[in-house]
């Protein structure tokens, strides 16, 4: 079982907007400003999308932004594409001794 | 540009050790961390630990503890991943990342270990 959780899918139209949550708790998303989103399609390695709850590394599309209320952090993506379809993970640093944490992951299926 | 290119695919037996490297060009590999993160068949991501190439201090996840070590050659910018007492739920993908503040920013291509007798 995952640290934090994330739907396990989603699904949208090109051109629309989704989101996607990621829940944990006091002692990682709640607690600090460290989350980070990943896209990974399949046989790829991961790639930042957003670093620190709402940053976006430069080259990244602004379709993707990120936002934080109490335990949960939101990753949403504005005008789907068809290149948006990957999986998308959620990354925040923890309190505890394993000190980063990931999602199970959401599916992300453009119709 | 940044690039981490890890080590090719290793097939083991149960009980063994196997060692991936993960060499680093395009920036001064002493200014940030190295972490590891494996993804089982089908799975999620796990963070594994990471390592600085600054001092070469370590942080592992606990449930690693013990059978992880991390380690780092300035001289060729190159961080290497130990991992022993291997058992068939150790089989999966690893993966190199530079460690930038609170993120992982670039990724190595992965290197496939297969735990199998």
């Amino acid at each position: 079982q995952s640290a934090l959780t994330q739907p396990a899918s989603v699904s949208g139209s090109p051109g629309q907007s989704i989101t996607i949550s990621c829940t944990g708790t006091s002692s990682d998303v709640g607690g600090y400003n460290y989350v980070s989103w990943y896209q990974q399609h399949p046989g790829k390695a991961p790639k930042l999308m957003i670093y620190e709850v709402s940053n976006r590394p430069s080259g990244v599309s602004n379709r993707f932004s990120g936002s934080k209320s109490g335990n949960t952090a939101s990753l949403t993506i504005s005008g789907l594409q068809a290149e948006d379809e990957a999986d998308y993970y959620c990354s925040s640093y923890t309190s505890s001794s394993t000190l980063w944490v990931f999602g199970g992951g959401t599916k992300l299926t453009v119709l | 540009q940044v690039q981490l290119v890890q080590s090719g695919a290793e097939v083991k037996k149960p009980g063994a050790s196997v060692k991936v490297s993960c060499k680093a060009s395009g920036y001064t590999f002493t200014s940030y961390g190295i972490s590891w993160v494996r993804q089982a068949p089908g799975q999620g991501l796990e963070w594994m630990g990471w390592i600085s190439a600054y001092n070469g201090n370590t942080n592992y996840a606990q449930k690693l503890q013990g059978r992880v070590t991390m380690t780092t050659d300035t001289s060729t910018s190159t961080a290497y991943m130990e991992l022993r007492s291997l058992r068939s739920d150790d089989t999966a993908v690893y993966y190199c990342a530079r460690k930038r503040g609170y993120s992982f920013d670039y990724w190595g291509q992965g290197t496939l270990v297969t735990v199998s007798s």
